[in-house]
């Protein structure tokens, strides 16, 4: 089965600086990654997803990239403020309709310093 | 919309008891999964629903697990003799159908098994 590796486990950056979570995937034949938010206590939100037909895709202040070769992909913010700070899960799937849920990774504690 | 919603929000049972867990997906979605997250954990997929079917019960963690769903709509999640190590969060999604990749979340059940 899938097997995804997420890290650092804990990122803490400066508010207006950059932060880069990577994660990396083992089956070659999963195509769809989505990344999710947690605040604590809350349900985890879909931010932004990627397939595997793209290698970058963007919203406002998000980007995710993708290297299928290598098998990993990364969650990029930028001009970070305090309401990112969460717990950030990447995932991955064999898309297609396929009987498997999403597997995750074990997620990184944003932490942004004011 | 109302997105998905789960019920109870938090259970607190004794070891050995039984519980259910209720699931209702957002309304013509008609692929469901369930996953567990325990604590400080990523989430872990347990099972999956495309209509009232479950084609793969494999990720259950034991025979003690299983769940249903009726009516294309909601679906229960039943723990029977529950046992210390089950408790954790147990998180609902659903998708429009399993063709398609998004899956929103619930806001989760917290089962404590005392």
């Amino acid at each position: 089965g899938e097997n995804v590796e997420q890290h650092p486990s804990t990122l803490s950056v400066q508010e207006g600086d950059s932060a880069v979570i990577k994660c990396t995937y083992s089956d070659s034949a999963s195509n769809y990654f989505p990344w999710y938010k947690q605040e604590l206590g809350k349900r985890p939100q879909l931010i932004i997803d990627i397939r595997s037909n793209v290698g970058e895709k963007k919203d406002q202040r998000i980007a995710v990239t993708l290297n299928k070769t290598a098998k990993h992909f990364s969650l990029h913010i930028t001009e970070t403020q305090p309401e990112d700070s969460a717990v950030y899960f990447c995932a991955a799937r064999e898309g297609g309709g396929g009987a498997d849920g999403l597997t995750f990774g074990k997620g990184t504690h944003l932490i942004i310093q004011p | 919309g109302a997105g998905v919603s789960q019920s109870p929000s938090n259970k607190v049972t004794e070891k050995g008891k039984d519980v259910e867990l209720r699931c209702d997906p957002i309304s013509g979605h008609t692929a469901l999964y369930w996953y567990r997250q325990s604590l400080g954990q990523g989430l872990e997929f347990l099972i999956y629903f495309q209509g009232n079917s479950a084609p793969d019960k494999s990720g259950l963690p034991s025979d003690r697990f299983s769940a249903e769903r009726t009516g294309g709509s909601v679906s229960t999640l039943t723990i029977q003799r529950t046992q210390q190590e089950d408790s954790a969060v147990y998180l609902c999604a659903s998708s429009l159908s399993p063709a398609a990749y998004e899956q929103y979340f619930g806001p989760g059940t917290r089962l404590t098994v005392t």
